[in-house]
């Protein structure tokens, strides 16, 4: 049982370049979330899916897209990288949307954008 | 201003100490309410949800006050191992989060 994990775990982009980044669970949850955490600024959501196939923006989805083909894997995409975007993502997964359904979080994926 | 504000610290105690950590939040929408702790350079892990009785884990206690839009967690008999940042997290719908910036601690010798 691996929980969520994330690919690659690092990356260096030039400015303009497209990228796509992994996140699979093996829990069997329904929700799965984006984040991006900055130095000095909390984690804030990209975007979110409450299950297989759908899809829905969060605070700062600008400049990325998503999809949930498989229940397990949600993808995240850059189509045309900027420096703004270099951060550490978090993917997380949930069983639920219940008041207190814990969220899991992958290992994250440090990306550099020059 | 941010919907969830947290003192960024640090915060330097010794082994033993009490420490305690506050947080506030603009949202009073707010479903549910969490501590997250991050270490460096990884993910973060729930460390206790927060329930308007109050709530205890061993060591940690968490309180919550929903008329002032506060929620408080308190460390006592601090070790080194507890060194890293604490989260003050709200859930809204869909089980979205929003995290503070963080409080980081760091617990020595």
């Amino acid at each position: 049982n691996a929980g969520v994990t994330q690919t690659p775990k690092f990356r260096v982009l030039k400015t303009g370049q497209s990228m796509t980044l992994l996140c699979a669970q093996d829990m069997n949850h329904e929700y799965m979330y984006w984040y991006r955490q900055d130095p000095g600024m909390g984690l804030r959501l990209i975007h979110y899916s409450v299950g297989e196939g759908t899809t829905a923006k969060g605070e700062v989805p600008d400049g990325y897209n998503v999809s949930r083909l498989k229940k397990q894997n949600f993808l995240l995409g850059l189509e045309s990288a900027a420096p703004s975007q270099t951060s550490v993502y978090f993917c997380a997964s949930s069983l639920g949307s219940g008041a207190y359904n814990e969220q899991f979080f992958g290992p994250g994926t440090r990306l550099t954008v020059l | 201003r941010k919907e969830v504000e947290q003192d960024p610290g640090p915060f330097n105690v010794p082994e033993g100490a009490t420490v305690a950590f506050n947080c506030t939040y603009s949202n009073s929408a707010s479903q549910s309410f969490f501590w997250y702790r991050q270490d460096c350079r990884k993910e973060p892990k729930l460390l206790m949800s927060v329930y308007s009785s109050g709530n205890e884990d061993g060591r940690f206690t968490a309180q919550l006050n929903r008329a002032s839009q506060y929620i408080s967690l308190l460390i006592r008999d601090s070790k080194l191992s507890d060194s890293a940042t604490y989260l003050c997290v709200l859930g809204t719908s869909y089980g979205k989060l929003t995290f503070g910036q963080g409080t980081i601690l760091t617990v020595h010798p």
